[in-house]
C-alpha cells in the first residue's frame, strides 16, 4: 500500500524566512495531495492541495510542487510569520477509487519572531 | 454549506466505562465519513471510514467500532475503554477531492 515519508520532524526559522516541508510517496498511481495545517488544540485544516496533473500550485505566501518521476511533493511559506507556527501533515491518496489519505508524520514548525 | 459536528468536545471517562462519540454532517449527502485518532503530539491515524449507510471498514483492529445508522450520522464506540484509548478523535468528511475535519473530541480516560 501507499506509504508517506515527511521531513524534516521539526523545523524552525526565523520570521520573514522561507520554510520548506518535503514528502515522498511510494504508489505511483497516487493522484491526490493536500497539505493541512494543525494549530495546539485545533484540528487540521486543509490549506493547499495539488492534483497529479499540476506541476505546482500557488495560493498567497503559500505554494506546493509536485515532482511525479521523482514521487515527491513539498510545501513552501515564504515570508514566514508568528502564526506560520503550526504542525503540518502532507497527504497522499491512491488511485484506483481508495476512499483513504495516508498521512505523514508531520512537521512542528516554530517561526521565532 | 457543508458544517461537520462533533460532541462531547471533551470527555474525561474510567478504564472499563463504555464510550460513544457522534459525528454528524450537514448540508451535503452520501458523504463519504472517517475516524481518526491522534496521541498527544502525533501523528493522524485512520481507525474506520463508511461510504454509505451500514457500511463500515476498519483499519486498526482494536476495542472500537463504528457504526453509521443515518446517512449524516457517523458514531464511534467502545464498550471498555483501555488507557491507551486516550486521545484528540477527529471525524473528517469527504467532498470531492477534498477532506475536512470536524472539531474533534479530546478523550481522556484516567
Amino acid at each position: 500500500g501507499e506509504n508517506v515519508e515527511q521531513h524534516p520532524s521539526t523545523l524552525s526559522v526565523q520570521e520573514g524566512d522561507s520554510a520548506v516541508i518535503k514528502c515522498t510517496y511510494s504508489d505511483s498511481a497516487s493522484n491526490y495531495f493536500p497539505w493541512y495545517k494543525q494549530e495546539l488544540g485545533k484540528r487540521p485544516q486543509l490549506i493547499i492541495d495539488i492534483r497529479s496533473n499540476v506541476g505546482e500550485k500557488k495560493d498567497q505566501r503559500i505554494a506546493v510542487t509536485l515532482n511525479k518521476t521523482a514521487k515527491h511533493f513539498s510545501l513552501h511559506i515564504t515570508e514566514t510569520q508568528p502564526e506560520d507556527s503550526a504542525v503540518y501533515f502532507c497527504a497522499a491518496r491512491p488511485q484506483g477509487g481508495s476512499e483513504k489519505l495516508v498521512f505523514g508524520k508531520g512537521t512542528k514548525l516554530t517561526v521565532n519572531p | 454549506s457543508q458544517t461537520i459536528h462533533q460532541w462531547p468536545a471533551t470527555l474525561v471517562q474510567p478504564v472499563g466505562s463504555p464510550l460513544s462519540l457522534e459525528c454528524t454532517v450537514e448540508g451535503t449527502s452520501n458523504p463519504n465519513l472517517y475516524w481518526y485518532r491522534q496521541a498527544a503530539g502525533r501523528g493522524l491515524q485512520l481507525l474506520f471510514y463508511s461510504v454509505g449507510i451500514g457500511q463500515i471498514s476498519s483499519e486498526v483492529p482494536q476495542n472500537l467500532s463504528a457504526s453509521r445508522p443515518q446517512d449524516r450520522q457517523f458514531i464511534l464506540s467502545s464498550k471498555k475503554l483501555l488507557l491507551s484509548d486516550s486521545g484528540f478523535y477527529l471525524c473528517a468528511w469527504r467532498f470531492r477531492y477534498e477532506q475536512y475535519f470536524g472539531p474533534g473530541t479530546r478523550l481522556t480516560v484516567t
